[in-house]
C-alpha cells in the first residue's frame, strides 16, 4: 500500500536560513507521481510541484528546490534564504498510475515557522 | 475567472443529523475529489468522481456519500453525522489526466463541527 511519511512535524528557522523538509514515500507501483503543496495560515492549499517516477532530475524554482532520489524513496524540499511568508504547513503527496494518478495520498504535513 | 467554491464555510450540527456540503467548480473539470483534514492525519481522500454519474470510494468513505449529476457539482453528504466527522473538508478538481500537470485545484475548505 502507498504511504507518505513526513517525519518532521514542526520546524522553526530564523529568517534567511535554509531549511529542508523531508518526505519519504512507499509504493509498489513503478509509475507514480510526487507532489508538494503549501497551506498558508489562510488555509487554502497551493500546488508547488509534481514529479513523475521516471524523472529524477532535481528542480529549482527561485528559492525552492526539490531533490528526488528513487534509491532512498525520498522527495525532499529545500527553501533557501527563508522568508516569513514561507511560514505554512507543507504537504508531500503521492499518487499511483495503478490506483488513479489524480488520487493523491498526503503525508501528515510539516509546519514551518520562519522567525523574523 | 474560473473557480471552485465550497459552502457552507462553517457549520455546526448535532449528532445524527444529515449534513450536505456543497462543492461547485466552473473549470469544467472532469475529476472532483473530497478530502478531510485532521491534525496528525494530513488530508485523507473520502470520495472522488471522474465524471458525471461516476463516483468512487476513497480511503475514509464510511459515513459519507456523493453524487455527480453534472460536471460542476459534487455534494458530500453525511447521512448521520458523528462527532468523529468533525473536521475541515476540502473539495478539489482537476482536468482529465492527459496533458494535465497533476495539480489539484482546491476549494477554501468547510469547517464542520458535530456536537
Amino acid at each position: 500500500a502507498q504511504k507518505v511519511t513526513q517525519a518532521q512535524t514542526e520546524i522553526s528557522v530564523v529568517e534567511k536560513e535554509d531549511v529542508t523538509l523531508d518526505c519519504v514515500y512507499e509504493t509498489r507501483d513503478t509509475t507514480y507521481y510526487l507532489f508538494w503543496y503549501k497551506q498558508p495560515p489562510s488555509g487554502e492549499l497551493v500546488f508547488l510541484i509534481r514529479r513523475n517516477s521516471f524523472d529524477e532530475q532535481n528542480e529549482i524554482s527561485g528559492r525552492y528546490s526539490w531533490n528526488f532520489q528513487k534509491s532512498t524513496s525520498s522527495f525532499n524540499f529545500t527553501i533557501t534564504a527563508s522568508q516569513v511568508v514561507d511560514s505554512a504547513v507543507y504537504f508531500c503527496a503521492l499518487s499511483e498510475a495503478g490506483t488513479g494518478a489524480n488520487n493523491l495520498f498526503f503525508g501528515t504535513g510539516t509546519r514551518l515557522t520562519v522567525i523574523p | 475567472d474560473a473557480e471552485i467554491t465550497q459552502s457552507p464555510r462553517h457549520k455546526i450540527t448535532e449528532t445524527g443529523r444529515q449534513v450536505t456540503l456543497a462543492c461547485h467548480q466552473t473549470w469544467n473539470h472532469n475529476n472532483m475529489f473530497w478530502y478531510r483534514q485532521d491534525l496528525g492525519h494530513g488530508l485523507r481522500l473520502i470520495h472522488y468522481s471522474y465524471g458525471v454519474q461516476d463516483t468512487n470510494k476513497g480511503e475514509v468513505s464510511d459515513g459519507y456519500s456523493v453524487s455527480r449529476s453534472n460536471t460542476e457539482d459534487l455534494p458530500l453528504t453525511l447521512e448521520s453525522a458523528a462527532s468523529s466527522q468533525t473536521s475541515v473538508y476540502f473539495c478539489a478538481s482537476s482536468p482529465l489526466l492527459t496533458g494535465n500537470t497533476g495539480e489539484l485545484f482546491f476549494g477554501e475548505g468547510s469547517r464542520l463541527t458535530v456536537l
